[in-house]
């Protein structure tokens, strides 16, 4: 089975800011994918950046960056140049590739983040 | 393209009552997965669809639990008799399985309060 571990319940950061949410993900299957959702309190999950377990460069998508180290099982989502908007629940998902399951999402517990002034 | 959509967003109903949920997926989509979301947790998988074939039941998915695709296009998620700890997010996703993209797309939710 997977697990996602996301072990920042809260994070805060200045504006401008660069911040890094962790999240740690446990498989025995070589092929998954790893992904970063942001979900504002007004509930709707917004796909941010994906990272296949084979890729051999960090994922990036505007200011946003998926530091991934295969050795660790870690996908840190990087978020530069923070802004307000950028308050909201962070979940980090991964999804077996190949083996049958039909690519459905593990969640883990989700990271809030706050943007401050 | 209009994004995935869902009906209603809110939903307050009973205990013992049955409730229904629609999701229209983005055109094209053939896999749509629904989720069940409770308070300070992630989303959990509950069932999707390839196409019209329903091909994977969470054990979340109690017997009261049923869901359909009977086109291949929306889909529908009925409770039976529900319970308090029914009440959660019931979030619907879609992806098309074309090419190397894997990520889901997904809609604004139903927010179901049991009471």
């Amino acid at each position: 089975a997977q697990k996602i571990t996301q072990t920042q319940p809260g994070m805060f950061v200045q504006e401008k800011e660069a911040v890094t949410l962790d999240c740690t993900y446990d498989t025995s299957d070589p092929s998954y994918g790893l992904f970063w959702y942001k979900q504002p309190s007004s509930g709707e999950m917004i796909f941010l950046i994906y990272q296949g377990s084979y890729d051999q460069q960090n994922a990036t998508e505007g200011r946003y960056s998926l530091n991934f180290q295969k050795a660790r099982k870690s996908a840190n989502l990087v978020i530069s140049a923070s802004q307000l908007g950028d308050s909201a629940m962070y979940f980090c998902a991964m999804s077996l590739i190949l083996t049958g399951g039909g690519n459905k999402l593990t969640f883990g517990t989700g990271t809030q983040l706050k943007v401050e002034l | 393209d209009t994004g995935v959509s869902q009906d209603p967003r809110h939903k307050i109903t009973k205990r013992g009552q049955n409730v229904t949920f629609r999701c229209d997926p983005i055109s094209e989509h053939n896999r749509l997965y629904w989720y069940r979301q409770t308070l300070g947790q992630g989303p959990e998988f509950l069932t999707y669809f390839q196409n019209e074939a329903q091909l994977e039941k969470s054990r979340l998915l109690s017997d009261r639990f049923s869901a359909e695709r009977p086109k291949g296009s929306f889909s529908t998620l009925e409770i039976q008799r529900t319970e308090q700890g029914d009440s959660a997010m019931y979030l619907c996703a879609s992806r098309e399985t074309s090419g190397n993209s894997y990520e889901q797309y997904f809609g604004p939710g139903t927010r179901l309060t049991v009471t």
